[in-house]
């Protein structure tokens, strides 16, 4: 079946930047997205990229896709404390919509 | 607008017991989801419906049943709650069904000892 795979765990100072990686199986993904969860709260969509683009910025984001290899990344520029929260991966190719297991990121000051 | 809001925030159920957790919209979106997230895990797709009166299953539907009489409301029906329902519990909307478009509610932690 579909699979997103992500690291648990990662942790970077404030001012740095953050990359945090995604890899998926499903080859008809249509759209691929990142989402943020904070404590407590549902998840917000951060951004989103169609399958058929390989980069899109906006703002302190990047999000880089290597179709070929079926891996996403998100960059988040000058990470700060309020960047601390789970990251989320998804794709869909249709009405199923498969998450990562998120990322936790740690922002130390 | 309240968006997506979902009652109770919280519960502990005992094995067998059953409950209803509400959802409710009020963006007039055709699509309804609920999803359930364990510790550690993704977002995993429990039922999902298109329309008033019209559902159908997503990844994991045992032990839950939902209905859609109106386009507001979508709860979701838990008949013998079992410890393998220990989940945090999302519901989103979407006018047009896709993904990135999804409002989420604020969840419903439950936990079934």
């Amino acid at each position: 079946g579909e699979d997103v795979e992500q690291s648990l765990f990662l942790s970077v100072r404030e001012g740095d930047s953050s990359v945090i990686n995604c890899t998926y199986t499903d080859s008809s993904s249509t759209y691929l997205y990142w989402y943020k969860q904070e404590p407590g709260a549902g998840l917000q969509l951060l951004t989103y990229i169609f399958s058929n683009m390989d980069m899109k910025q906006d703002q302190r984001l990047t999000v880089l896709l290597n179709k070929k290899d079926k891996h996403l990344s998100l960059r988040i520029a000058d990470t700060q404390t309020g960047d601390s929260a789970i990251y989320f991966c998804a794709e869909s190719g249709g009405q199923n919509f498969v998450f990562g297991p998120g990322t936790r990121l740690s922002v130390l000051p | 607008n309240a968006g997506v809001t979902q009652t109770p925030k919280f519960r502990i159920l005992k094995i067998g017991q059953s409950m209803t957790l509400q959802c409710t919209q009020d963006m007039n979106h055709n699509y309804m989801y609920w999803y359930r997230q364990d510790p550690g895990m993704g977002l995993k797709l429990i039922y999902y419906s298109v329309g008033a009166g019209i559902t159908d299953k997503g990844e994991v539907p045992n032990g839950y049943n939902v209905s859609r009489s109106t386009t507001e409301d979508f709860p979701l029906r838990l008949e013998l709650a079992a410890p393998s329902q220990t989940s945090v519990y999302f519901c989103a909307s979407s006018y047009r069904g896709t993904i990135h478009e999804q409002y989420f509610g604020p969840g419903t932690r439950l936990t079934v000892t």
